[in-house]
């Protein structure tokens, strides 16, 4: 079964620090994982897309890294602002041409001054 | 513009209402979909649309009735609603249908209370 699992499920803390959310996928044939930040009440918004021969994706303060041998993936968040409270979403798409994300249950990321 | 709109942002229906959603895109995007999202929850896709053609629906209720008068416009009849139907809607579009490694671009969503 198709399955994507995040942890933690929720995570506190300060502004200007550093933190690491985990993806772990069991999703075949693997196409590409996407990282989306949704706000709560709003629509999810794209940081990156990752396909398996790709490792490392950035965007600013954002840096996905992939691992497909051992279907893992992380999204390093650097110098955390608040602005940066919000859910972050593990996403993988099954197959090159499909429609269909399998999507993670979210990590709840608070960042508190 | 990298934008989709929704309308309206809230609605509250009652179960014996018809109430439409409106979603919108202007980047020229051939791949437009319906989400329903619960609180805590990821988002579920209920619908997409492939060159305006039904391509995906996956096994939703009648009561949800898409439209895709054009390239641009999505919508989604509401008829006959369940309080279980209170949630998040989501509408997405995508450049080309089967997404490959294009962005999927969410609009802010509608939140339907069914009362």
């Amino acid at each position: 079964k198709n399955q994507v699992e995040q942890s933690p499920q929720s995570l506190i803390i300060l502004e200007g620090k550093n933190c690491t959310l985990q993806c772990n996928y069991t999703v075949s044939p693997f196409s590409n994982l996407r990282w989306y930040k949704q706000d709560t009440g709003r629509g999810p918004v794209s940081l990156t897309i990752m396909t398996f021969s790709e490792n490392t994706k950035s965007n600013g303060r954002y840096t996905a890294t992939l691992d497909a041998d051992t279907k893992q993936s992380s999204l390093h968040i650097t110098a955390s602002q608040l602005s940066d409270s919000a859910s972050y979403i593990c996403v993988v798409s099954a197959g090159y041409n499909t429609d269909k994300l399998i999507f993670g249950t979210g990590t709840r990321l608070q960042v508190f001054p | 513009d990298t934008e989709v709109t929704q309308t309206p942002k809230h609605l509250v229906m009652g179960m014996t209402n018809k109430k439409s959603l409106k979603c919108e895109q202007h980047m020229g995007h051939r791949a437009m979909y319906w989400y329903k999202q619960k609180a805590k929850k990821p988002p579920e896709l209920m619908f997409v649309y492939s060159y305006e053609k039904l391509s995906i629906n996956e096994s939703v209720p009648s009561r949800f009735s898409p439209e895709c008068p054009n390239s641009s416009l999505l919508n989604l009849h509401l008829h006959a609603l369940q309080p279980e139907d209170s949630a998040l809607y989501l509408c997405a579009s995508s450049q080309v249908p089967g997404l490959r490694e294009y962005e999927q671009y969410f609009g802010p969503g509608t939140r339907l209370t069914v009362t």
